[in-house]
């Protein structure tokens, strides 16, 4: 399977401030993807990042996929209430199945 | 684009009895769909990998008999949750994958709780 770690697990900003979340792969990603979701609702698809050096932004959030293509980033400026959820990397592995890493929760306090 | 069309968004049942869940994709054909169980505050943990016409292939831990798959057809694939107990209570997602296209489309969940 593919072991994607994603740090912090939870954190919690308060409105404005930037913040970052990494995922790391234990093998070398092919296709990287960030979603976006709240608990028991459906998968908001942010971003997808295939080549080494990588970079994508969207609004206030940049993605970013490292040369080595193991780790990833997302980064979020000036946060707000609305960027609030749970945010999952994904990436798929040889045999084609598609595995998210272990989340991370995102609280912003007005 | 590609959609995929999950059912039902929420259902309640009896603790015993068993549970459905469709995933259809809509306007493409997906050789290969995917499960997944979501519990909350933690990630989508990936149940088994669905085949058209094949056996679905189960990720450890998963208990096949309980959690059985069919993907009948290059639209559908079924999740149903056997004998259900209140600990399968849970979010479950699923995702379908375009023949020769890269990249994933996700159904909208299914969240079952059993009482």
């Amino acid at each position: 399977s593919q072991e994607l770690e994603q740090s912090p697990q939870s954190l919690i900003v308060q409105e404005g401030k930037n913040l970052t979340i990494n995922c790391t792969s234990s093998k070398t990603l092919y296709g990287l993807y960030w979603y976006k979701q709240k608990y028991g609702e459906g998968l908001i698809f942010l971003m997808m990042l295939q080549k080494g050096g990588e970079e994508k932004s969207h609004e206030k959030i940049t993605a970013k996929l490292d040369e080595k293509k193991q780790q990833s980033s997302l980064h979020i400026t000036a946060s707000q209430p609305s960027h609030a959820g749970i945010y999952l990397c994904g990436a798929d592995n040889v045999w084609n199945q598609f595995y998210f890493g272990t989340g991370t929760s995102l609280t912003v306090i007005p | 684009g590609a959609v995929v069309s999950q059912h039902p968004s929420w259902v309640i049942c009896k603790s015993g009895t068993s549970v459905k869940i469709e995933c259809r994709s809509l306007d493409f054909q997906a050789t290969t769909m995917f499960w997944y169980r979501q519990f909350p505050k933690q990630s989508l943990m990936l149940m088994a990998t669905s085949n058209e016409g094949s056996k679905a292939t189960y990720e450890q831990g998963v208990e096949k008999d309980k959690f059985l798959i069919n993907h009948a057809s290059l639209t559908l694939s079924t999740l149903t949750v056997t004998s259900a107990h209140p600990e399968d209570s849970s979010f479950y997602i699923c995702s379908a994958r375009q023949q020769g296209t890269y990249g994933y489309t996700f159904g909208s969940g299914t969240r079952l709780t059993v009482v």
